[in-house]
């Protein structure tokens, strides 16, 4: 069950910067870091940003994030082929006491 | 670290689903981490089943703590698993994964199905 709303789609041309958003709670992302991860198809998430907008090493710079009270976001500047994927935010959270996924968002490049 | 789930692919409903997660490339028995199972059905997203320690210590998630346990085996550098009374709804790909600040290392996944 999904507690983090993100929209099913995003796309856009090669070079262009895409948006994903990232809505919660006070219980997750109100009081808590964000992070998000990449799906490619067929294979596991890799982390892509952790507390916020720090980047593991090898992520490119093209990948930043923000947060904003209950909500947070996710942008992918100079769009490239390869970033077509499945990208999911998460949180602690602090009733679950446990971690929150968003419902995912598909991001295709044109 | 690399993490990798092991178990049978197939369970029958109503029967016990059991994972295993070995982990390489450092030690399990360590307070730096906690332990994770994930799961993500078909085509749907992500959902925490539960946290362990290498105390024995857990965490589960609220939906599935009556049929979920966890344990672990530093002598063997793994956790695993157990999921009861199986149904469709648990099939899924479970992934197990080290949490520090967050989810940071994950294993490959391995499907589980739930059928007759």
């Amino acid at each position: 069950q999904s507690v983090l709303t993100q929209p099913p789609s995003a796309s856009g041309a090669p070079g262009q910067r895409v948006t994903i958003s990232c809505s919660g709670s006070s219980s997750n992302i109100g009081g808590n870091a964000v992070n998000w991860y990449q799906q490619l198809p067929g294979t596991a998430p890799k982390l892509l940003i952790y507390a916020h907008n720090h980047r593991p090493s090898g992520v490119p710079d093209r990948f930043s994030a923000s947060k904003s009270g209950t909500s947070a976001s996710l942008a992918i500047s100079g769009l490239q082929s390869e970033d077509e994927a499945d990208y999911y935010c998460s949180a602690w959270d602090d009733n679950l006491k446990g971690y929150v996924f968003g419902t995912g968002t598909e991001v295709t490049v044109l | 670290p690399q993490l990798r789930e092991s178990g049978p692919g197939l369970v029958k409903p109503s029967e016990t689903l059991s994972l295993t997660c070995t982990v390489s490339g450092g030690s399990i028995n360590t307070g730096a981490y906690y332990w994770a199972w994930i799961r993500q059905p078909p085509g749907k997203g992500l959902e925490w089943i539960g946290t362990i320690y290498h105390s024995g210590s857990t965490s589960y998630n609220p939906s599935l703590r009556s049929r979920a346990s966890m344990s672990v085996d530093t002598s063997k550098n793994q956790f695993s698993l157990k999921l009861t009374s199986a149904t469709a709804t648990d099939t899924a790909v479970y992934y197990c994964a080290r949490m520090a600040v967050t989810l940071d290392y994950w294993g490959q996944g391995t499907l589980v199905s739930v059928s007759s």
